[in-house]
């Protein structure tokens, strides 16, 4: 089955520094990947749509600055956290569509996810 | 209104007992409805999708889909601890992009 790679799982950094999480797809090509985030016992919130080869869409209120996404590759997008504060503290969570099916009859792939820490 | 509604639970079931998990939807052109797992600190994992009207069954669990009332249930049969998660609905929408309800904590007592 479709397997979606994610990494680290955890991540520590000091307050101000940037996190970079990749989301890779290991056996299919990915024209499109998800960004969501959790909260502590809260809801998946989709924070960006990641389309190869072109500008990610970002989701209302959500820092297109803050958050830079690249998906330069089939197989590949990251998720870049600038100046990284506590609040930005979370599980992120990427999934991924492949390309040479439907999403309606198979839905999405789900990575790992990381957790990322913001001391 | 939100797209996805579901109960937040908690729901608690004792164990070998049916647990019903309910979910409605807003958007009449979704196509497909899937339901994931998550444990928690852990990534979604899907474990059912339904397309047409009525059951579909797979093992313990079974779908129901009930799109003139936009309606869709998940029943877990002989339920055991190991099934104690929070489950979430998923919509395949007319936008072409899958919607997630917030997921209803699900807790199997002993």
């Amino acid at each position: 089955g479709a397997v979606v790679s994610q990494h680290p799982s955890w991540v520590i950094c000091k307050s101000g520094t940037s996190v970079k999480i990749e989301c890779r797809s290991l056996d299919f090509q990915a024209t499109t990947m998800f960004w969501y985030r959790q909260f502590p016992k809260q809801s998946l919130m989709l924070m960006a749509t990641s389309n190869e080869g072109s500008k990610a869409t970002y989701e209302q209120g959500v820092e297109k600055d803050k958050f830079l996404i690249n998906h330069a590759s089939l197989t590949l997008s990251t998720l870049t956290v600038t100046s990284a504060h506590p609040e930005d503290s979370s599980f992120y969570i990427c999934s991924a569509m492949d390309a040479g099916v439907l999403a309606a009859n198979y839905g999405y792939t789900f990575g790992s996810g990381t957790r990322l820490t913001v001391v | 209104q939100k797209e996805v509604e579901q109960n937040s639970g908690p729901l608690s079931v004792p164990e070998g007992a049916i647990a019903s998990l309910n979910c409605t939807y807003s958007d009449r052109g979704s196509q497909s409805f899937f339901w994931y797992r998550q444990y928690s600190g852990k990534s979604p994992e899907l474990i059912m999708s339904i397309y047409s009207n009525g059951d579909k069954e797979d093992g313990r669990f079974t779908a129901q889909l009930n799109k003139a009332s936009q309606y869709v249930s998940l029943l877990i049969r002989d339920s055991q601890p190991s099934d104690s998660a929070t489950y979430l609905c998923a919509v395949y929408s007319s936008a072409s992009k899958i919607i997630f309800g917030s997921g209803t904590r699900l807790s199997i007592r002993p």
